[in-house]
């Protein structure tokens, strides 16, 4: 099936550094892909929605100038969390719609992101 | 809006135990359900899903019925095994189609020999 990888899996920064992660899509191209985070022992909430060639779907109540988002290409789209802080410690999750006619989406393993 | 509640975990079995992991939403129309799965290390695999009432989804031994009367869509197996150990998700497709999902909080397995 398709895969979906991330990088890092996992990462610690100081508070007030910006942070990268990557999503990327390994055998099947992605116009569309998904970031999500998820608190411990809770949901994941949907963040946004990058769009390759155009700009970001944020969610309500998700600040764009916190988290940024691009879709550089069909097979790679990164988060920068910006000026991170404690609060912005979670797990990030990125997935891509499926190509081969199933209703679902392909999820990467996730990034934990630590911020001191 | 709308939303999914599942029964806390951790859930512990023993091997060849019977396994029900409860789900229930609450959403405008019917929406299409799905249960996804974690396995340690790995992406959120579709499980088994349900685009109407009264359908079955399933998959690999696990099966989950679609009740709009009770607005659930429950999570079974019959029998357990260790390699079933992971975090279950049930999620509803929001008003966005299939590309928004709602998920739940995630019920953790760990299944014992």
């Amino acid at each position: 099936g398709a895969v979906v990888s991330q990088h890092p899996s996992w990462v610690i920064c100081k508070s007030g550094t910006s942070v990268k992660i990557e999503c990327r899509s390994l055998d099947f191209q992605a116009t569309t892909m998904f970031w999500y985070r998820q608190f411990p022992k809770q949901s994941l909430m949907l963040m946004a929605t990058s769009n390759e060639g155009s700009k970001a779907t944020y969610e309500q109540g998700v600040e764009k100038d916190k988290f940024l988002i691009n879709h550089a290409s069909l097979t790679l789209s990164t988060l920068t969390v910006t000026s991170a802080h404690p609060e912005d410690s979670s797990f990030y999750i990125c997935s891509a719609p499926s190509w081969d006619g199933e209703e679902t989406q392909y999820f990467g393993p996730g990034t934990r992101l630590l911020v001191l | 809006g709308d939303s999914v509640t599942q029964m806390e975990g951790p859930v512990t079995l023993s091997e060849e135990a019977f396994l029900t992991i409860n789900c229930t939403y609450t959403a405008t129309g019917y929406p299409s359900l799905f249960w996804y799965v974690q396995y340690p290390g790995e992406g959120l695999q579709l499980l088994l899903k349900a685009t109407k009432a009264d359908d079955k989804g399933s998959n690999k031994g696990f099966e989950a019925t679609y009740r709009k009367e009770t607005t659930s869509f429950h999570l079974e197996k019959g029998s357990v095994q260790v390699s079933d150990s992971a975090v279950y998700f049930c999620a509803l497709e929001g008003s966005g189609g299939y590309n928004k999902l709602i998920f739940g909080a995630g019920t953790r397995l760990a299944v014992h020999p």
